[in-house]
């Protein structure tokens, strides 16, 4: 099982909203509303941001939206802020009844 | 509040086995399943494997398939991830996290193979 797809980098000054792309295959993405996003800062352990594509946990703030195309989920943040900055990986279930993880972007705010 | 505490860092030699424990507590550990999930130095996250704590029931990626064993106790709400043929490029922390979406983690454990 391959990795998912996701930019190496993405940057976006304060108050800007970037969007981060995780493209995968049918036999996962495509297949399956079992898309996550994980926050991880460094040093620490990752942080769920999104469950099943859009689903924002309690206590995740509103600025970050999920969403799914085909192949291809994405994982938008709004409204920029300095704390956004950290490593975002995409996660989804696959038709073998395994999990995959992105191969991860690092968001810079200028 | 839901914890996930793991056991502390280990050194390998090459050709070794290391078990991490993982000790749940703060919800119904046999409700949710575990995830193994390690990350390299300098690297991104990857998927090992998981476990229904209920059933004892797992599935492993294909990459870990042989070298890699979870089971659980639930007498004391600990999930175990062991790996065995240790290699250099196992060197890794090593998480735990709860539920489909892994939405808690535990603090990791830093596993180093080294001869």
């Amino acid at each position: 099982q391959s990795a998912l797809t996701q930019p190496a980098s993405v940057s976006g000054s304060p108050g800007q909203s970037i969007t981060i792309s995780c493209t995968g295959t049918s036999s996962d993405v495509g297949s399956y509303n079992y898309v996550y996003w994980y926050q991880q800062h460094p040093g620490k352990a990752p942080k769920l941001m999104i469950s099943d594509v859009s689903n924002r946990p309690s206590g995740v703030s509103n600025r970050f939206s999920g969403s799914k195309s085909g192949n291809t989920a994405s994982l938008t943040i709004s409204g920029l802020q300095a704390d956004d900055e950290a490593d975002y990986y995409c996660s989804s279930y696959t038709s073998s009844r395994t999990y995959v993880f992105g191969s991860g972007t690092k968001v810079t705010v200028l | 509040q839901v914890q996930l505490v793991q056991s502390g860092a280990e050194v390998k030699k090459p050709g070794a086995s290391v078990k991490v424990s993982c000790r749940a507590s703060g919800y119904t550990f046999t409700g949710y399943y575990i995830h193994w999930v390690r990350q390299a130095p300098g690297q991104g996250l990857e998927w090992m494997g998981w476990i229904n704590p209920n059933s004892g029931d797992s599935k492993y990626a294909q990459k870990f398939q042989g070298r890699v064993s979870i089971t659980r106790d639930t007498s004391i709400n600990t999930a175990y991830m062991e790996l065995i043929r240790l290699k250099s490029d196992d060197t890794a922390i090593y998480y735990c996290a709860k539920g489909e979406g892994r939405d808690s983690w535990g603090q990791g454990t830093l596993v180093t193979v080294s001869s």
